[in-house]
């Protein structure tokens, strides 16, 4: 079964930094899919960003990019010059083939900017 | 495109009673699923579809009945409303049931209250 993990408690980043949100996963399946979304307070999904098990760069959108370790089966979001506008929840999710496509998401990180 | 659509937006139930929530969308995809989230939880598969006409379950299906007779239509129905089952519901679609690249669209969400 697929498993993602976020354990990291809520965090308070100044306007401006960059912040680092960890997540980790656990799939026995060699073809698998990353994804980040962001829930802002109005409670919406977003979709940041996604990474392929088999590429070999590491994903970028915008000032989102992602750490990804396959061997040490960790796909960090790194969110640089934060904004007011990112404070929110956000979810790691993973989609496996051989699980039907079911996307599994972490549990969450809470981010709250401050100016 | 209105993308994924949910209705209603809110919605008040007694314990025992039942209702449908109403998720659509006009992308042609062939993958939907409904999601729960509750507080300090992520996103738990309840019931998903990989096409017209089929269905399977999820993390979390009991107590929720789901059919797919179009591509479009997704309806979640909840066939004894039980305070456990207070939560917000989310319906996502995607492209194809076979890609792990592909993202989900998630609609707007539902806020179930069961008293």
């Amino acid at each position: 079964a697929q498993k993602i993990t976020q354990t990291q408690p809520g965090m308070f980043v100044q306007e401006k930094e960059a912040v680092t949100l960890d997540c980790t996963y656990d799939t026995s399946d060699q073809s698998y899919g990353l994804f980040w979304y962001k829930q802002p307070s109005s409670g919406e999904m977003i979709f940041l960003i996604y990474q392929g098990s088999y590429d070999e760069q590491n994903a970028t959108e915008g000032r989102y990019s992602l750490n990804f370790q396959k061997a040490r089966k960790s796909a960090n979001l790194v969110i640089s010059a934060s904004q007011l506008g990112d404070s929110a929840m956000y979810f790691c999710a993973m989609r496996v083939r051989y699980g039907n496509n079911r996307l599994a998401f972490g549990k969450g990180n809470q981010v709250v900017v401050i100016p | 495109n209105a993308g994924v659509t949910q209705t209603p937006k809110f919605q008040v139930l007694k314990t025992g009673q039942s209702m449908t929530l109403q998720c659509a969308q006009d992308m042609n995809h062939e993958y939907m699923s409904w999601y729960r989230q509750d507080p300090g939880m992520g996103l738990r598969l309840i019931h998903y579809s990989v096409g017209a006409g089929i269905t399977d379950q999820g993390e979390v299906p009991n107590g929720y009945n789901v059919s797919r007779s179009t591509t479009e239509d997704f309806p979640l129905r909840l066939l004894s409303a039980a305070p456990s089952q207070t939560s917000v519901y989310f319906c996502a679609s995607s492209p194809s049931p076979s890609g792990v690249s592909y993202e989900q669209y998630f609609g707007p969400g539902t806020r179930l209250t069961v008293t």
